[in-house]
């Protein structure tokens, strides 16, 4: 019944390792997203993408790689991890570019 | 991108008291939204609002979409203690395709 799942919730990991979070939404949305929540709790808006395709790409170093396999299905791969990519990465979904996005549960992700 | 400046920052209240918060930007928007992150949890929508000087309740409370369209209002009448949490307002401006967040409200209620 979840709309918008993610996967794994918590992430420990050391300096260095590469890591996937998976993101998953059963809604038939065509726009799927990647923000990052950081220590202060902004919301920062990292990729976009509409029908696979990549519309919004913030300036994001490019350690950090989305993947779309479908439209259903947004992964967020993170290349040689530094300690201040520990945050919550939330995934979300819409109909549409400017339609209402709906969240996930966040997966929080600690760099030792 | 465009800047949503949400106001406070953070509140702490007595569980039955009114809580107001806003949202102002520096330009025009199309669409408000209003969303509610538990600990813990992602943020939740609550209200939306698609027209300048539109008032819409849910529950107790209740969202107004400014009449400059550059600002938009949330109160929340007799608090209870669940309704702590951080408190984001989202904007879609009248020349762009993405919703642009805010800076988040934290709401503690002491019972």
């Amino acid at each position: 019944d979840t709309a918008v799942s993610q996967t794994p919730k918590y992430l420990v990991t050391q300096m260095g390792n590469d890591k996937s979070i998976k993101c998953e939404q059963n809604l038939g949305h065509d726009t799927m997203y990647w923000y990052k929540q950081d220590s202060k709790k902004f919301l920062k808006i990292m990729f976009s993408y509409n029908n696979k395709e990549l519309i919004i790409n913030e300036t994001v170093p490019n350690r950090f790689s989305p993947k779309s396999p479908d439209k259903a299905h947004l992964n967020l791969h993170i290349n040689s991890l530094e300690l201040g990519d520990s945050a919550v990465y939330f995934c979300a979904s819409s109909s549409g570019r400017a339609e209402t996005q709906y969240f996930g549960p966040g997966t929080r992700l600690l760099v030792l | 991108g465009q800047q949503l400046n949400q106001s406070p920052q953070s509140m702490f209240i007595q569980e039955g008291e009114d809580v107001s918060m806003n949202c102002t930007s520096s330009s025009i928007f199309n669409t408000w939204l209003w969303y509610k992150q538990d600990p813990g949890e992602g943020p939740v929508l609550l209200i939306a609002l698609y027209k300048a000087g539109e008032l819409t309740s849910n529950g107790r409370l209740t969202a107004q979409f400014g009449i400059t369209r550059k600002d938009s209002f949330l109160n929340i009448s007799a608090s209870i203690p669940s309704d702590v949490g951080i408190y984001f307002c989202a904007g879609l401006p009248n020349t762009g395709n993405q919703f642009y967040f805010g800076t988040g409200t934290s709401l503690t209620v002491i019972p």
